[in-house]
């Protein structure tokens, strides 16, 4: 059990165009569900933290305009990069965490580049 | 706020010889404790967790970990590693409190683990 999909697992873009990634939690309702970013060889940062149905809290130094936070359902996040230039290229990995039990589920991961 | 330090950015090591590596962590509160592994172009697999209980951890592939308290250490060892464990090794922490960020994880640096035939 504790499954998350996130998709898609690369993605390349035109730089100016905007790139949706969605995460999604197949087997348990994710009350909560985490956004990093992690560049070449380092650890994962937070970019936000989006509970259901409410507004995503962001991370010191993350824009909220470039980098949008849906979570609309219990089995549904979704991050838009808006306007993407090159140095937004990164991989993208959400994680989710149900409320009835103490766990992290991560998703596979997003490689972007943007071109 | 907690951090976390991993020690050694990379450990190579020869196949099934025992490896550690280590983890240290920074709170004014009390934690909860995981290590996570990362396979290229790939998510984090949780490994195991420290909870409450028994400082001993027995997680998946074999390995385990420890947690000690005076020391705000948790490292994680296995005693034989095969060439499927090379990877990419995170150590994290989240508060053991509920109550706002309480849910969040602060990782390490990561460890690169190469197993060398």
């Amino acid at each position: 059990g504790a499954v998350v999909s996130q998709h898609p697992s690369w993605v390349i873009c035109k730089s100016g165009t905007s790139v949706k990634i969605e995460c999604r939690s197949l087997d348990f309702q994710a009350t909560t569900m985490f956004w990093y970013r992690q560049f070449p060889k380092q650890s994962l940062m937070l970019m936000a933290t989006s509970n259901e149905g409410s507004k995503a809290t962001y991370e010191q130094g993350v824009e909220k305009d470039k980098f949008l936070i849906n979570h609309a359902s219990l089995t549904l996040s979704t991050l838009t990069v808006t306007s993407a230039h090159p140095e937004d290229s990164s991989f993208y990995i959400c994680s989710a965490k149900a409320q009835s039990r103490y766990g992290y589920t991560f998703g596979s991961g997003t490689r972007l580049t943007v071109v | 706020a907690q951090s976390v330090t991993q020690l050694d950015s990379q450990v190579p090591v020869f196949e099934e010889a025992p490896v550690e590596l280590r983890c240290n962590y920074s709170s004014s509160v009390s934690v909860y404790l995981f290590w996570y592994v990362q396979y290229p172009n790939q998510g984090l697999q949780l490994l195991l967790k420290y909870l409450s209980g028994s400082t001993l951890v027995k997680g998946i592939n074999g390995f385990e970990a420890e947690f000690n308290k005076s020391q705000t250490s948790f490292h994680l060892r296995k005693p034989s590693v095969h060439i499927s464990d090379t990877a990419e090794y995170f150590c994290a922490v989240s508060a053991s409190y509920s109550g706002a960020g309480s849910y969040q994880l602060t990782f390490g640096k990561g460890t690169k683990l190469s197993v060398i035939p």
